[in-house]
């Protein structure tokens, strides 16, 4: 149980374009998602927390118009990076947290990571 | 906000030796410390976790430590082996502000047989 998908896994899109990537809860619903951004030989810095149903919150310096996210279910959010330039390309990874069947206290601090998304943009 | 603290940010040992990686926290609400370990492009995976109403904790090879007074904790494997080699990173969070983890630097650990 506990597990989280991303798609897709890799992307290479054109400078200006939009991508979108998603991030679903497979067999647990997550009342909370985290979207994090990782460079190459650095740690996972979190970009934004997101609640099903309402707007995400934003760490400071993370541009929320460039940055969309979307979390619109209790096993889906979405994040969109809007007019993307090569300095965004970057390693995406999503966790959710919420309760995992079969357990019945809820796990309320772990997360669920994803797999990733390896975005480059030319 | 919270801000997390990791070191070394590279460690070598031989095979069957221990392994020792430090992270201190500066926000004494922080009540949830894990430990990830990561391998090139995959996902983090957790390898154990620890609150802050216990002092320590231990699975097999692995334990980790906490001094809340001292706001840190660390992350102890013995008898280390080739396949312990990878990224390891601590975090912490507060529950009742959401979760949010708050990522360590990483320290690269290398086994050497």
């Amino acid at each position: 149980g506990a597990v989280v998908s991303q798609h897709p896994s890799w992307v290479i899109c054109k400078s200006g374009t939009s991508v979108k990537i998603e991030c679903r809860s497979l067999d647990f619903q997550a009342t909370t998602m985290f979207w994090y951004r990782q460079f190459p030989k650095q740690s996972l810095m979190l970009m934004a927390t997101s609640n099903e149903g309402s707007k995400a919150t934003y760490e400071q310096g993370v541009e929320k118009d460039k940055f969309l996210i979307n979390h619109a279910s209790l096993t889906l959010s979405t994040l969109t990076v809007t007019s993307a330039h090569p300095e965004d390309s970057s390693f995406y990874i999503c966790s959710a947290r919420g309760f995992v069947t079969g357990k019945s206290s809820g796990i309320h601090n772990e997360q669920f990571f994803g797999p990733g998304t390896r975005l480059t943009v030319l | 906000g919270e801000n997390v603290e990791q070191h070394p940010s590279t460690l070598s040992v031989q095979e069957g030796d221990s392994a020792v990686i430090k992270c201190t926290y500066s926000d004494s609400a922080s009540n949830y410390f894990p430990w990830y370990k990561q391998e090139l492009g995959k996902r983090p995976q957790l390898i154990i976790d620890i609150r802050s109403n216990v002092g320590e904790k231990k699975d097999q090879r692995i334990a980790v430590t906490l001094n809340k007074t001292a706001k840190h904790f660390s992350l102890h494997i013995t008898e280390t082996q080739p396949e312990d080699s990878a990224v390891y990173f601590c975090a912490a969070s507060i529950h009742n502000q959401g979760g949010k983890l708050i990522f360590g630097q990483g320290t690269e650990l290398s086994v050497k047989p």
